[in-house]
């Protein structure tokens, strides 16, 4: 049984771009968050996605946007990137009913 | 905004002693759940503890919640080096509702 997966791992962009994560989440869950965690600090809550709708945002700002498909997988989009958005992005799963989250192993974003 | 504050921010202990980590918080609470991170990778969830409960144990972990107090700690007993890790503590206000981390953590158990 798979856990939740993310990809890419690593990825090296420059100011302005933009940048596309993916999440597959643990076999069996419908739920999935993301959060944003800066070198040094706790885990930032970014938004939450469930029936393929955006349930929940975290303080931040328009540029980041995401989706979520009808197999539970989910995509975070970062637009116009800036130097402060180097971080690890973390994706978490669950099942709606359930409060435990399952996360992934990050992807590594370095924004020059 | 962070709602959970941890102390300490870093520990230090040798192997098979006790660790005790302490986590704060703000408003009231649905759930706190504690998470161990290693090197900058994924969380890996360790227990949960409602707002309802005092106390849980799992293994070598044992989690106290005091709601008056508004105050947790994660207690892991005889540490080995693998025990290595951030630890961070996320408060739930409202079941279903997003986890709010706090600082974390740093142990480092040395062998």
């Amino acid at each position: 049984d798979a856990g939740v997966t993310q990809s890419p791992t690593h990825l090296i962009k420059t100011r302005g771009q933009q940048v596309t994560l993916r999440c597959s989440p643990k076999s069996g869950h419908d739920t999935v968050s993301w959060y944003q965690q800066a070198l040094g600090q706790g885990p930032q809550f970014i938004f939450q996605y469930y029936e393929e709708e955006e349930r929940q945002r975290g303080n931040f700002p328009d540029r980041f946007s995401g989706h979520q498909f009808p197999n539970y997988s989910s995509e975070l989009n970062v637009n116009a990137l800036l130097l402060g958005d180097s971080a690890l992005y973390l994706c978490a799963s669950n099942r709606w009913i359930e409060p435990e989250q399952f996360f992934g192993p990050g992807t590594r974003l370095t924004v020059l | 905004s962070q709602q959970g504050e941890e102390d300490p921010q870093a520990l230090s202990i040798q192997e098979g002693e006790n660790a005790t980590m302490n986590c704060s918080y703000k408003t009231s609470i649905n759930n706190l759940q504690w998470y161990r991170q290693n090197s900058g990778r994924g969380l890996v969830h360790l227990i949960l503890i409602r707002s309802n409960e005092r106390e849980k144990h799992s293994g070598r972990l044992r989690v106290t919640l005091d709601t008056s107090k508004k105050s947790s700690s994660l207690l892991i007993t005889a540490s080995r080096a693998a025990d290595t890790a951030s630890y961070f503590c996320a408060t739930v206000k409202t079941s279903g509702s997003r986890l709010t981390f706090g600082e974390g953590t740093q142990l480092t158990v040395n062998p």
